[in-house]
């Protein structure tokens, strides 16, 4: 089984310092990560993923399948940064659909 | 388009009952996902439907039950409520035609078992 984790709760950075939002999984198979953000009083929605390898709100995540790692850096914090992000896992092949979440950390971008 | 509607918000019930939630997904989307999330926890996934059949399903008793209907909307049953049920549950959309890698989720419907 796959599982996702996401080893801080809380993290709290100074705006203009960097970010890292760490992310591991176990998979023994080909695996696509993604990084969902919920802000404030909004519904989950997705900031990017490994597959697009785009940057989304000057945010990037790079699938290091050696550590097997996703973590999520941004090289200067915004106070609008601040918000729940969530790393997901899903199976690529054999019909799986589901993503698998981690618990979550919460960034908090202080002024 | 309002994207994925959940209806109702929020929901109070006693244990031993019965709730039925439901997902109106985006427009253009075949696929519903229902996932749960309890305080302090990542969504869970429960199933997926999709052509009105469930196509996967997480690891979630048989008192979870759901549907999908043809305008692809969908409902979320749960039998026998139990304490633990108490949750935020998700629904989330996908294209098939779209890879159905994207999951677009709605705002969720709040429910507490007393």
């Amino acid at each position: 089984a796959q599982r996702v984790t996401q080893p801080e709760k809380l993290l709290s950075v100074f705006k203009g310092a960097p970010v890292e939002l760490k992310c591991n999984y176990s998979y023994s198979g080909s695996p696509e990560l993604f990084w969902y953000v919920q802000y404030s009083r909004q519904r989950l929605q997705l900031l990017l993923r490994h597959i697009s390898r785009e940057s989304i709100k000057g945010f990037t995540a790079d699938l290091n399948k050696g550590e097997t790692s996703f973590h999520l850096k941004k090289p200067f914090a915004q106070e609008e940064d601040s918000a729940m992000y969530y790393c997901a896992l899903r199976r690529i092949g054999a019909g799986s659909y589901q993503l698998t979440f981690g618990k979550g950390t919460k960034l908090s971008v202080i002024p | 388009d309002a994207g994925v509607t959940q209806s109702p918000t929020h929901l109070i019930k006693t244990r031993g009952q019965q709730v039925t939630l439901r997902c109106s997904p985006k427009s253009g989307h075949d696929t519903v996902s229902w996932y749960q999330q309890a305080l302090g926890q990542g969504p869970q996934f429960i199933f997926q439907y999709y052509e009105e059949e469930e196509r996967q399903r997480g690891n979630f008793p048989d008192r979870f039950s759901g549907h999908q209907f043809p305008n692809y909307s969908s409902e979320l049953n749960v039998n026998a409520l139990l304490l633990g049920d108490s949750a935020l549950y998700l629904c989330a959309s996908s294209s098939i035609a779209g890879g159905g890698n994207e999951q677009f989720f709605g705002p969720g419907t709040r429910l507490t078992v007393l």
